[in-house]
């Protein structure tokens, strides 16, 4: 079955510090992945996306991600987080038969400390 | 280039009543996209409509239902509300997602209070 985990429900770091969130799938093929951002109220931001190629991924606001097919994640990184960071960040995986719906992680709330 | 755009913002009903929640996608998308985010439950995907017709359903009960008009654009029915079915309703489109691989790209969404 597919299934996205997002392990950490919240998280705090210190403004200027590094930042990892963590992403696991279960898909039966060969995924794609995704990384979105929500703000408070607002709808979702795609932040990056991985469909093939090159693993390490590069995405928008300095954000980035590494797909590990042998560990089946696909972590978020920034190097410095800056204060309007702080949202809610969701991994979705995504199939590539037709008819494969995309699926959400629970998400992860980052909060940062001044 | 318009986004997606969804409408209500906002939606206050009673319970027994019906809510219905409207999305225009993104110029040239075919496919769209349902999902509810109720407080603490993430978000659940509801409906996905490609070229008119449904491709595929959430675990949702048969009184949440929709449709895809002509120009793509689609609408949300909740028949008998309840009230938690409280929640925003998020709607996003992509090129025709039968081809796969392809974004999804997200509107603001609509929030729904049944009181």
């Amino acid at each position: 079955a597919q299934s996205v985990t997002q392990p950490d429900i919240h998280i705090t770091v210190s403004e200027g510090a590094s930042l990892e969130l963590r992403c696991n799938y279960s898909y039966g093929a060969t995924p794609y992945l995704f990384w979105y951002v929500q703000s408070p109220g607002q709808g979702l931001q795609l932040l990056l996306k991985y469909f093939s190629g090159d693993t390490l991924v590069q995405g928008i606001k300095g954000f980035e991600a590494e797909f590990k097919r042998s560990q089946s994640s696909f972590n978020l990184r920034k190097p410095s987080v800056h204060w309007s960071d702080a949202a809610e960040y969701f991994c979705a995986v995504g199939g590539y038969s037709s008819a494969s719906k995309i699926i959400f992680g629970s998400g992860t709330r980052l909060s940062i400390r001044p | 280039e318009a986004g997606v755009t969804q409408s209500p913002t906002h939606l206050i009903k009673t319970r027994g009543q019906q809510a219905t929640l409207r999305c225009s996608p993104i110029s040239g998308h075919t496919s769209v996209y349902w999902y509810q985010q109720a407080l603490g439950l993430g978000l659940q995907f509801l409906l996905w409509y490609d070229e008119g017709e449904e491709r595929n359903r959430g675990n949702f009960p048969p009184r949440f239902s929709g449709r895809q008009f002509p120009n793509y654009s689609s609408e949300l029915n909740v028949n008998a509300l309840e009230l938690e079915d409280s929640a925003l309703y998020l709607c996003a489109s992509s090129l025709s997602q039968t081809t796969a691989g392809n974004t999804i790209y997200f509107g603001e969404g609509s929030w729904l209070t049944v009181v």
